[in-house]
């Protein structure tokens, strides 16, 4: 298995774009986590799935981010509009619901200028 | 929020040294894992000691858990320099069971010399 991917692994924008970042989980994978890392707060869970169904919420920092899970291979991690505050690497992860062990992919790297 | 603080924020051994860290958290958990993160990389699960343990050993890391205390350490025996990344620990939910909600410490960067 590939392992889970996210794209794209880095992206520059302008203040005020939207940004969407994707991430397809690790197949058989029912659990789908978005998390965010940055120097000052570390790694913060932002939303996480069971079964494509989110299931809380109350990491996402506003209103300007949004997630959605279509389905059990793909979900998507939206920012609009993007400020500079949001630049950190973003983080999907995926696990087997029950299981105990998140796989990580690489991350993406946003930079809001 | 973070649940785990990890202690220290960083660490620099010579090679084949032992590292130890360790980590705080504040509720109540099912278990405690470790996972370890190359610079520009994702976290990888290194172990995990459920809250009914009160040691555990993989390899060369050797995780104990002291629920009274809330708090764990990491041991990374004869330390190498391929050990040089950063270190979290990570505590599941109570209610959870599963890898549900997973919340971090900030990490300890680990740094072996050659």
């Amino acid at each position: 298995d590939a392992g889970v991917i996210q794209s794209p692994r880095h992206e520059v924008t302008e203040m005020g774009q939207e940004v969407t970042l994707r991430c397809k989980p690790i197949s058989g994978h029912n659990s789908l986590f978005w998390y965010r890392q940055t120097m000052m707060r570390g790694l913060e869970l932002l939303i996480y799935f069971n079964n494509n169904v989110p299931i809380d919420d109350s990491g996402m920092p506003e209103d300007r981010f949004s997630a959605k899970m279509p389905n059990a291979s793909f979900s998507t991690l939206k920012i609009q509009p993007s400020e500079p505050r949001d630049s950190a690497v973003y983080f999907c992860a995926s696990s087997t619901q029950g299981s105990t062990e998140a796989f990580f992919g690489q991350g993406t790297r946003l930079t809001v200028v | 929020s973070q649940q785990g603080e990890e202690d220290p924020q960083a660490l620099s051994i010579q090679e084949g040294e032992n590292a130890t860290m360790n980590c705080s958290y504040k509720t109540s958990i099912n278990n405690l894992q470790w996972y370890r993160q190359n610079s520009g990389r994702g976290l990888v699960h290194l172990i995990l000691i459920r809250s009914n343990e009160r040691e555990k050993h993989s390899g060369r890391l050797r995780v104990t858990l002291d629920t009274s205390k809330k708090s764990s350490s990491l041991l990374i025996t004869a330390s190498r320099a391929a050990d040089t990344a950063s270190y979290f620990c990570a505590t599941g939910a109570l209610s959870g069971g599963g890898a549900d909600g997973l919340t971090f410490g900030k990490g300890t960067h680990l740094i072996i010399q050659p």
